[in-house]
């Protein structure tokens, strides 16, 4: 059972909407990330943080932003979604960040119309 | 540049045919490899890390293992249920990991 939560499931948005996906998790993991998955491709990585007040932009941090107000909560913004946004998003934590494994949440799966 | 390959693209299995998955990866100072399992609609769920030449890991059907070069994900016997996609993956810079495209195992009964 997934201890790391992620709402929607599933988002159908039109082009130039401002939406937030939702991460949340109840390990106390000081490390959290947001990754991209395309069917088939590999994941890539939009953000991270090291904690509280502490963001970095990864790979594909493109047009979206992050936050980290708390501990338990790292929240996606696009603030105007396009159809090159449509795919999976993928929220993630660990202990220990560097070398330790990713808990994932189940992901939303974003399509812009 | 790190990088991380995995083959076959796609394997297809009949229950209780034995079969491997091959991770191949570049990295400059390897802290790990990771192999993890992601059904259909969720986020890929840890399964193994491995550290050094040599180490094996095992769980239930699985088994890991890993050279200087590459690792090997060991299916035995599989059942219908081990479908899914397997992923590995390493660590880079920062606080990224390299993940390969995964392999698509589909065991049939």
């Amino acid at each position: 059972e997934a201890d790391i939560y992620q709402t929607p499931r599933y988002l159908v948005i039109g082009t130039g909407k401002k939406i937030t996906l939702e991460c949340s998790q109840t390990m106390g993991h000081d490390k959290m990330y947001w990754y991209q998955q395309d069917p088939g491709m590999e994941l890539h990585l939009i953000h991270y943080s090291y904690g509280v007040n502490s963001t970095e932009k990864g790979d594909l941090s493109s047009e979206s932003t992050v936050s980290r107000i708390r501990t338990e909560h790292f929240p996606l913004t696009l603030e105007s979604a396009r159809p090159s946004h449509t795919s999976q998003y993928l929220c993630a934590s660990s202990e220990y960040g560097d070398g330790s494994p990713l808990h994932f949440g189940n992901g939303t799966r974003l399509t812009v119309t | 540049e790190d990088q991380v390959t995995q083959s076959p693209e796609a394997l297809r299995l009949q229950e209780g045919e034995s079969s491997s998955l091959n991770c191949s990866y570049t990295v400059s100072g390897l802290r790990g490899l990771f192999w993890y399992r992601q059904d259909p609609g969720k986020g890929p769920e840890f399964l193994f890390t491995l550290y050094s030449a040599g180490e094996e890991k095992e769980k239930e059907r699985l088994k890991a293992t890993l050279t200087k070069k590459e690792s090997f994900l060991h299916i035995t016997a599989p059942k219908p249920e081990d479908s899914a996609t397997y992923l590995c993956a390493v660590p880079t810079y920062g606080q990224n990991f390299v993940f390969g495209p995964g392999t698509r195992l589909s065991v049939l009964p």
